[in-house]
């Protein structure tokens, strides 16, 4: 089945850095890779996704960035906020069984002043 | 709001009760999900409900019982629990089995096994 790496675990960050988060995923069929944040106490929620037949998708300060060859996939958060604290999670669809997302073990930002 | 509604928010049982979570949503959605969520794990599906119809079972332990009366409704019956099922049970919905789309979340049942 597939399997999806994350790194790093945690990840502290002064406000306005950057953060990058990395996933790798194992089946080269995978085409649906979608990233949840979860603040403290509440529910994931999506935050960008992005499918195989694009390379790099971007929504304001977030962007993510799929490379099929290699079979990696990243979050990129720029000029990051406080607010952006929260543990990220990563996952990638398991090609021929429509229902199953395999997420990764999550990362916990942390963005200090 | 996600219309995403899960109680109880927090639950502690012995190994001996019987106690039920319940899910619901007001998206329209067909497809309804019970996912359990670990320290330092990933997210675990455990059963997948589409129109009503059990599509998953990931090999858990019939001490979790998955009920789906209907495409708005879902609980998790539970019974002679371990200590390790100690965790966060998550709902989800999303429009169709198919998951090129997003996953809506409810916030959670907080279970606590003695």
């Amino acid at each position: 089945g597939e399997n999806v790496e994350q790194h790093p675990s945690t990840l502290s960050v002064q406000e306005g850095d950057s953060a990058v988060i990395k996933c790798t995923y194992s089946d080269s069929a995978s085409n649906y890779f979608p990233w949840y944040k979860q603040e403290l106490g509440k529910r994931p929620q999506l935050i960008i996704d992005i499918r195989s037949n694009v390379g790099e998708k971007k929504d304001q300060r977030i962007a993510v960035t799929l490379n099929k060859t290699a079979k990696h996939f990243s979050l990129h958060i720029t000029e990051t906020q406080p607010e952006d604290s929260a543990v990220y999670f990563c996952a990638a669809n398991l090609p021929g069984t429509a229902s199953k997302l395999t997420f990764g073990t999550g990362t916990r930002l942390q963005v200090t002043l | 709001e996600t219309g995403v509604t899960q109680t109880p928010r927090h639950l502690v049982m012995g190994m001996t009760n019987k106690k039920s979570l319940k899910c619901e949503q007001h998206l329209g959605h067909n497809a309804m999900y019970w996912y359990k969520q670990s320290a330092k794990k990933p997210l675990e599906l455990m059963f997948v409900y589409s129109l009503e119809e059990r599509v998953e079972n990931n090999s858990v332990p019939s001490r979790f019982s998955p009920e789906c009366p209907n495409s708005s409704h879902l609980f998790l019956h539970l019974h002679t629990l371990q200590p390790e099922d100690s965790a966060l049970y998550l709902c989800a919905s999303s429009r169709t089995r198919s998951l090129s789309g997003e996953l809506f979340f409810g916030e959670g049942s907080r279970l606590t096994v003695l």
